[in-house]
């Protein structure tokens, strides 16, 4: 099973910086990387898909860079809004993987 | 517009098998390449993918639950049921179906609501 690290659990940023998440596959998944965000109570939300492609009606401060193990999101300035969790998640060989989540909070 | 919602019953006790159905609009089970999957959420926890069935009625399942786990499709009633068998305590957690695309990405792009099921004798 492909296991999916994200680092770090928690980012304390202050509104207006830039946020970078990171998340690593313990083998290749070529682009199949998925980029979530979730807030309290919520259901989560597709941000990105295949590695760097926003998704319909996401903001350009997302965007999503990497291929085989190493990706990163990132947030070029943080608004209100975006102060929640994300999950990376990975699709290889009809196989689903989540990462556990980084933690963005206001600083 | 497409939007999916779960059902299920809220509490079960253990050993039970819990059933879940996902309704949905808007996207169609007869249409090449489109999925309707299964994602749980143990309370402030991570999310873990259990299952997942394409519109050819090819089922994909997660190894480490597979021997639990049936998912089936209706698609006349635009519907998708989980059944989970042997239900334990650590099976609390908040249940959503999901679509995914026939991009081959393997996104999840609609989400349902979520349904919380605890499991409690």
């Amino acid at each position: 099973e492909i296991v999916m690290t994200q680092s770090p659990a928690t980012l304390s940023v202050s509104p207006g910086e830039r946020a970078t998440l990171s998340c690593r596959a313990s083998q290749s998944v070529s682009s199949n990387l998925v980029w979530y965000q979730q807030k309290p109570g919520q259901a989560p939300r597709l941000l990105i898909y295949g590695a760097s492609t926003r998704a319909t009606g996401i903001p350009a401060r997302f965007s999503g860079s990497g291929s085989g193990t190493e990706f990163t999101l990132t947030i070029s300035s943080l608004q209100s809004e975006d102060f929640a969790v994300y999950y990376c998640q990975q699709y290889n060989n009809w196989k689903w993987t989540f990462g556990q989540g980084t933690k963005v909070e206001i600083k | 517009q497409i939007t999916l919602k779960e059902s299920s019953p809220t509490l079960v006790k253990p050993t039970q098998t819990l059933t879940l159905t996902c309704t949905f609009s808007g996207i169609s089970l007869s249409t090449g390449g489109v999925g309707v999957g299964w994602i749980r959420q143990p309370p402030g926890k991570a999310l873990e993918w259990l299952a997942l069935i394409y519109w050819d009625d090819d089922k994909r399942y997660s190894p480490s639950l597979k021997s639990r786990l049936t998912i089936t499709k209706d698609t006349s009633k635009n519907q998708v049921v989980l059944t989970m068998t042997n239900m334990d305590p650590v099976d609390t957690a908040t249940y959503y179906c999901a679509s995914t695309p026939p991009s081959g990405y393997g996104n999840f792009d609609y989400w349902g609501q979520g349904t919380l099921v605890t499991v409690s004798s």
